[in-house]
């Protein structure tokens, strides 16, 4: 069975501070790997994706995120936080053995402080 | 171009009631999905639809929930009767035609429900 662990429910960190929101993830095939984020009253928003090829995959708002397929861990990370990056952050996989449907983990809450 | 769009934002209504929530998707999207929220855990996978057919439905909790895409556009998941643990966040997602395991779904802004 497929599942994704998000270890941390809260981190804060300083504006202008480097941030990393952690996840590992479980498949028994090739995991497809996603992070979607959630803005105060708003959808899911997509971020990055991780299919195949080079381990660091570049997304939206200059966020990136690590493949390491030895850890099972798919780290979301920017170099330089903003307070606009203070939000819900979800990392999902997928895997064809299982079909299209998401599996996620149970979010983290980024806070950046001014 | 349009987002995916659902309808009410809210509801609130009381045990045993039905409530039918609404989700129109990127318009040109065959694959419809339902996911849910509930008491901010993990949000859950309910069901896909492929254009009118529904190609998986494994997350359904059971037979009080209903889900129904006519023509192939918009969707309705019905909760008939509801019950307390039904509250929650449930999300409308839409990916392309071509969608296998790699491609993006999109989501909707969620219909927050809560059952008194």
């Amino acid at each position: 069975a497929q599942s994704v662990a998000q270890p941390e429910d809260q981190v804060n960190v300083a504006e202008g501070n480097p941030l990393t929101v952690k996840c590992t993830y479980s498949v028994s095939g090739n995991p497809y790997l996603f992070w979607y984020v959630q803005y105060p009253n708003r959808g899911l928003q997509f971020l990055l994706k991780y299919i195949t090829g080079d381990n660091l995959v570049k997304g939206s708002y200059g966020f990136e995120a690590e493949f390491n397929k030895s850890q099972t861990s798919f780290h979301l990370k920017k170099p330089s936080a903003l307070v606009s990056d203070s939000a819900l952050y979800f990392c999902a996989v997928r895997d064809k053995n299982y079909g299209q449907n998401f599996v996620f983990g149970p979010g983290t809450r980024l806070s950046v402080l001014p | 171009e349009a987002g995916v769009t659902q309808f009410p934002s809210h509801s609130v209504i009381e045990k045993g009631q039905t409530v039918t929530l609404r989700c129109d998707p990127i318009s040109g999207h065959d694959n419809l999905y339902w996911y849910r929220r509930v008491m901010g855990k993990e949000i859950k996978f309910l069901l896909h639809f492929v254009k009118e057919s529904k190609q998986d439905e494994s997350g359904m909790p059971n037979n009080r929930f209903l889900a129904e895409r006519t023509g192939g556009t918009y969707s309705t998941l019905k909760v008939q009767p509801a019950e307390l643990e039904d509250s929650g966040v449930y999300f409308c997602a839409s990916s392309q035609k071509l969608a296998g395991v790699t491609d993006t779904q999109y989501f909707g802004p969620g219909t927050r429900l809560t059952v008194l």
